[in-house]
């Protein structure tokens, strides 16, 4: 059974700090690894990654895959208050894409 | 604007009362899915559409139906609604294609008594 588990389930930091998060997955046929950022509302696209070791970045988010040891991590630095949210890991695990869900990490970023 | 559109958002309703969820993109996806978000359990996939008239089922499709018979619009159907369905749905898109990327509306948050 594909599985997608998150780590931590939840933590809070102070603003300016720096956060990881980690999303490990155990998939049958594995395509790519998705990261979603969900605030009170519908989840939006942060990152996708296909290839190990080749950083994704977007401002002060950045992510990278290890399809070796089977994980990814999402990094935020210099956190704000704006960054507070759950962030969703999905791995695309067949031809049409379907996403199966981590359930996720709840970040609460403090003043 | 490109979009995904849920109807109703917001909907309390009684055990075996017959509803529709409608979902619609105007992006002219092929690819269509609905999901449940619950508590400590993530998002889960209930049932997707690979085109039009081609549906399958996700993993939780117990109690729900859908149906595909244009390209923009995947009704999710609870024929007899219970009330361990109360959850938030979502429906989604995404081009056929090399990006996984899901589009996302904006959630019903269904409660069931």
């Amino acid at each position: 059974e594909d599985k997608v588990v998150q780590s931590p389930l939840s933590l809070v930091v102070h603003e300016g700090d720096t956060v990881t998060l980690n999303c490990s997955y155990e998939v049958t046929n594995f395509r790519s690894l998705l990261w979603y950022k969900q605030e009170k509302k519908a989840p939006t696209f942060l990152f996708m990654l296909t290839s190990s070791g080749i950083e994704k970045k977007s401002g002060r988010l950045s992510s990278i895959l290890d399809k070796k040891e089977l994980f990814s991590i999402l990094n935020i630095t210099a956190t704000q208050t704006g960054d507070s949210a759950v962030y969703l890991c999905a791995v695309a695990a067949d031809s049409w894409g379907k996403l199966q869900f981590g359930a996720g990490t709840q970040v609460v970023v403090t003043p | 604007e490109a979009q995904v559109t849920q109807n109703p958002r917001y909907l309390i309703t009684v055990t075996g009362k017959k509803l529709t969820v409608t979902c619609s993109q105007n992006m002219n996806h092929e690819y269509m899915s609905w999901y449940r978000q619950d508590p400590g359990l993530g998002l889960r996939q209930i049932y997707y559409s690979m085109n039009v008239e081609v549906t399958d089922k996700g993993d939780v499709p117990e109690g729900y139906k859908v149906s595909r018979k244009e390209k923009r619009n995947f009704p999710l159907i609870l024929e007899s609604p219970s009330p361990n369905q109360t959850s938030l749905y979502f429906c989604a898109s995404r081009a056929e294609g090399v990006s996984y990327e899901q589009y996302f509306g904006p959630g019903t948050r269904l409660t069931v008594t």
